[in-house]
């Protein structure tokens, strides 16, 4: 079985600029979250996806930050502008609807360094 | 708010002896808990979890003992090996469909494993 591909690894931009990140959960996967994990801390819930619709966004900063999960797979978190507190790695996680709803398989994520 | 705290940031264990890792949390909406193990530059998988419901589940090397009243949790592996030197995190989260089913994570305890 597939795991939870993220791409691109590793990001390196000045702040202002733009930058996109993108998440492929596990096939039949449901649910679908990506979290910020700043140095030293521990990962951080953005936002969380039902299929398309957004289940809790309450953590996103909406001012800088969207994301959107098209026909249910695929989603896209993208930051923009970027600011030097962004720098993180940028986990993307999937869980399924049925058995252990609550058990989350992540992705390798994205480390972004903002400068 | 920190809702999930592990109060240890590092942990050195001899190789063969037990490694007890703890967490606390402070909401007792939580009923689901869950360790998760990171290497670097890897997405956090899925160690081992306990419902509320129990005060002990197991599995191999891997313990979890629960301790509602004083909303404490302890990993213990026994014995320690040195592939087991990564950062735990204890993640915490309430029934699917409550205010509180997001997976809330503590800022991690980095174990080392001294062969």
């Amino acid at each position: 079985e597939a795991g939870v591909a993220q791409s691109p690894r590793y990001k390196i931009i000045e702040k202002r600029q733009s930058v996109a990140f993108w998440c492929n959960p596990i096939s039949g996967h449901a649910t679908l979250y990506w979290y910020q994990q700043i140095l030293g801390q521990g990962p951080k819930l953005l936002i969380q996806f039902q299929n398309n619709g957004v289940v809790d966004d309450s953590q996103l900063p909406k001012d800088r930050f969207s994301a959107e999960r098209l026909k249910g797979v695929d989603s896209t978190l993208k930051i923009q502008p970027a600011k030097l507190e962004d720098s993180a790695v940028y986990l993307c996680a999937s869980s399924p609807e049925s058995g252990e709803p609550r058990k989350l398989f992540f992705g390798s994520g994205t480390q972004l360094s903002v400068l | 708010d920190q809702q999930v705290k592990q109060n240890s940031p590092s942990l050195s264990v001899q190789e063969g002896r037990i490694s007890i890792l703890n967490c606390d949390y402070t909401n007792s909406m939580f009923d689901y808990f869950l360790w998760y193990k990171k290497y670097p530059a890897e997405g956090p998988t899925f160690l081992i979890s306990i419902s509320s419901i129990k005060d002990k589940n197991e599995d191999g090397r891997f313990t979890v003992f629960l301790n509602k009243s004083a909303k404490h949790l302890s990993l213990h592996i026994v014995p320690s090996q040195p592939g087991d030197s990564a950062v735990y995190f204890c993640a915490a989260t309430s029934y699917p469909g409550t205010s509180y089913d997001k997976v809330i994570f503590g800022p991690g305890t980095s174990l080392s494993v001294i062969p």
